[in-house]
């Protein structure tokens, strides 16, 4: 299983480009790197999904160096409703499909 | 629209008394999972399902039950619950099933289970 961490929180300016990092050492060939963003008492959404080198789509941009054994979620010009928590998930490709979540990244966004 | 539905959105209820929390997804999604998340932890997951009959054990499954009788339903269980089971729970689905790493998990909006 592959274990992610990230930091705790991050704090930012509206207007800033945020990139929060994820750390997965143990990534396995066939694992995905998946980002979840997550409100106060909503349930978490997708945001982005990589295998390698770089993803962009119309939210955020995921980079991933050749390695693979970190992420880097950037988030272009920060809003204050991009306050929230960003989970980095890594799929397990061992056909027991246990999805582990880390604490996540608390992103809080000032004016 | 696709989604996928918890019921209660919340709950009280006092130890020992038996509860379902139910979750339906509209997507025939394969796979369907039980989170549980408590500050500081981030989201546990407690069972997951990888199709119709199929279930397995997640990361804190002790005190919980799952079944999977159709594809689009997969209820949480808790036959004595206790005051530890106090959480924020969350049901998600996906229709990737085994062999795929690449599935798209799709979340409820929560059921905030409180045990007095």
């Amino acid at each position: 299983l592959a274990k992610t961490t990230q930091p705790i929180s991050m704090d930012s300016y509206e207007g800033q480009e945020v990139n929060i990092t994820c750390s997965h050492n143990n990534i396995a060939t066939n694992d995905y790197i998946t980002w979840y963003q997550q409100f106060p008492s909503q349930g978490p959404r997708f945001i982005i999904q990589g295998y390698k080198t770089k993803v962009t789509n119309e939210v955020a941009s995921l980079f991933i160096p050749a390695d693979r054994k970190s992420s880097t979620l950037s988030l272009p010009r920060v809003s204050l409703s991009d306050t929230a928590v960003y989970y980095c998930l890594v799929g397990e490709d061992t056909g027991r499909r246990a999805l582990t979540f880390g604490s996540g990244t608390r992103l809080q966004v000032q004016p | 629209e696709a989604q996928v539905t918890q019921n209660p959105r919340y709950l009280i209820t006092v130890t020992g008394k038996k509860l379902t929390v139910t979750c339906s997804q509209n997507m025939n999604h394969e796979y369907m999972s039980w989170y549980r998340q408590d500050p500081g932890l981030g989201l546990r997951q407690i069972y997951y399902s990888m199709n119709v009959e199929v279930t397995d054990k997640g990361d804190v499954p002790e005190g919980y039950k799952v079944s999977r009788k159709e594809k689009r339903n997969f209820p949480l269980i808790l036959e004595s619950p206790s005051p530890n089971q106090t959480s924020l729970y969350f049901c998600a689905s996906s229709w990737r099933g085994r062999g795929h790493t690449n599935e798209k998990l799709f979340f409820g909006s929560g059921t905030q289970l409180s045990v007095l």
